[in-house]
């Protein structure tokens, strides 16, 4: 079955340390997207792609960078942990066309900066 | 004033009661309504989709959307402890998503 997989699941890192999420999706998603959600705040938008070699900053971007490759992968790298980094993440991929708003999200990575 | 109000809850009904959850918000370019559901340390999943005011009714679940109020609620009947969960109101501006904080829902047996 197509699913889209994230790693680590939890990871526990210290503040300045450059640290990279993996999302991995099997469905063959033009479109895919990372989400930050903290108590309070909800799921808030970091990076979205919308195919290989396309990224986008969303609303909270700040100190997160992403690449795209190939269609599978959306890496999320924080350049310099931060203890206001520590959040559960979570990855998104939609099809491209037609209502690409229906998100299927990964199980989230819980990290924490210390 | 965020876009997507959405009251964090927790709610806690008794097995078999009707369960009302709702969202406000703010600005006029939202098109579509969405109602994820959430399990304690899982991704969230989507549970509705409506475009248009009205009802759309999926089981025991009924989304209800009011433009005019700016209002959108989910229904649960026959609620049940595996309704036990989180839900997020999601709204939709172009390709983006927007969502509510989520409300806790605890339905004990």
């Amino acid at each position: 079955d197509a699913e889209i997989t994230q790693s680590p699941r939890h990871k526990i890192t210290e503040t300045g340390r450059q640290v990279t999420l993996a999302c991995h999706q099997t469905w063959n998603h033009n479109n895919m997207f990372w989400y930050r959600q903290d108590l309070g705040h909800g799921l808030r938008l970091i990076h979205y792609s919308y195919g290989v070699q396309d990224t986008n900053k969303g609303e909270v971007s700040d100190g997160y960078s992403v690449s795209r490759s190939n269609t599978e992968d959306l890496p999320l790298t924080l350049e310099s942990a931060a203890s206001s980094q520590t959040s559960v993440y979570f990855c998104a991929s939609s099809p491209a066309g037609g209502r690409t708003d229906t998100q299927y999200f990964g199980p989230g990575t819980r990290l924490t900066v210390l | 004033q965020k876009e997507v109000e959405q009251d964090p809850g927790p709610l806690s009904v008794p097995e078999g009661a009707i369960v009302s959850l709702n969202c406000t918000y703010s600005n006029s370019a939202f098109q579509y309504f969405m109602w994820y559901r959430q399990y304690s340390r899982k991704g969230p999943e989507l549970l509705m989709y409506t475009y248009s005011s009205g009802n759309k009714e999926d089981g025991r679940f009924t989304a209800q959307v009011d433009k005019s109020s700016k209002y959108i609620s989910l229904f649960i009947r026959d609620s049940q402890p595996s309704d036990s969960a989180t839900y997020l109101c999601a709204m939709v501006a172009g390709n983006m998503l927007t969502f509510g904080g989520g409300t806790r829902l605890m339905v004990k047996p």
